[in-house]
């Protein structure tokens, strides 16, 4: 059963501080990752996109890792703001069809 | 432009009420999709548009109906909705169909 799982499912950190967000999938065959980040009532805002062939990316403070041997992926927030308050998506599709699954999110408190 | 613009942001209706939601992309994507996400839930997928066609409907009530006028626009027409429909819903577009989402800022929709 294709499954993306999320870990943790809240975290609450001081602003200025490093976390990083866990995205584990059984997505098969796998195509890509997309980590997003939503503001609550918002659309959610893509961060980053991952292929097979790639191990690293990044985008400003954000930077996401995968290995598609262990089908793990994760989200490293350098140096938090209270902007950076808001739930992080993972979400993987499979190559050819529709199929795309979302993980449930982590939801990050930044507090000052 | 690489925006998936939503029209309008937020929407009360009755329960008799016959509404519409728009999207609108000029990215050249050839994919749009219809998501309805409730409160700290991922988005669940309702429709999903290849080259102007309906591709996938996800066992939505007859009450939600979908159009595609061209590869730019999608609607989705609301009719006779019930207070559990409330949530909010989000156009995605996509340049085909294995790649990720860009996601709108949603339409936040109230049913009274």
């Amino acid at each position: 059963k294709n499954q993306v799982e999320q870990s943790p499912q809240s975290l609450i950190i001081l602003e200025g501080k490093n976390c990083t967000l866990q995205c584990n999938y059984t997505v098969s065959p796998f195509s890509n990752l997309r980590w997003y980040k939503q503001d609550t009532g918002r659309g959610p805002v893509s961060l980053t996109i991952m292929t097979f062939s790639e191990n690293t990316k990044s985008n400003g403070r954000y930077t996401a890792t995968l290995d598609a041997d262990t089908k793990q992926s994760s989200l490293h927030i350098t140096a938090s703001q209270l902007s950076d308050s808001a739930s992080y998506i993972c979400v993987v599709r499979d190559t050819g069809g529709f199929k795309t699954i979302f993980g449930a999110g982590t939801r990050l408190f930044v507090k000052a | 432009d690489t925006e998936v613009t939503q029209t309008p942001k937020h929407l009360v209706m009755g329960m008799t009420n016959k509404k519409s939601l728009k999207c609108e992309q000029h990215m050249g994507h050839r994919a749009m999709y219809w998501y309805k996400q409730k409160a700290k839930k991922p988005p669940e997928l309702m429709f999903v548009y290849s080259y102007e066609k309906l591709s996938i409907n996800e066992s939505v009530p007859s009450r939600f109906s979908p159009e595609c006028p061209n590869s730019s626009l999608l609607n989705l027409h609301l009719h006779a909705l019930q207070p559990e429909d409330s949530a909010l819903y989000l156009c995605a577009s996509s340049q085909e169909s294995r790649w990720g989402y860009t996601f709108g800022s949603g339409t936040r929709l109230t049913v009274v």
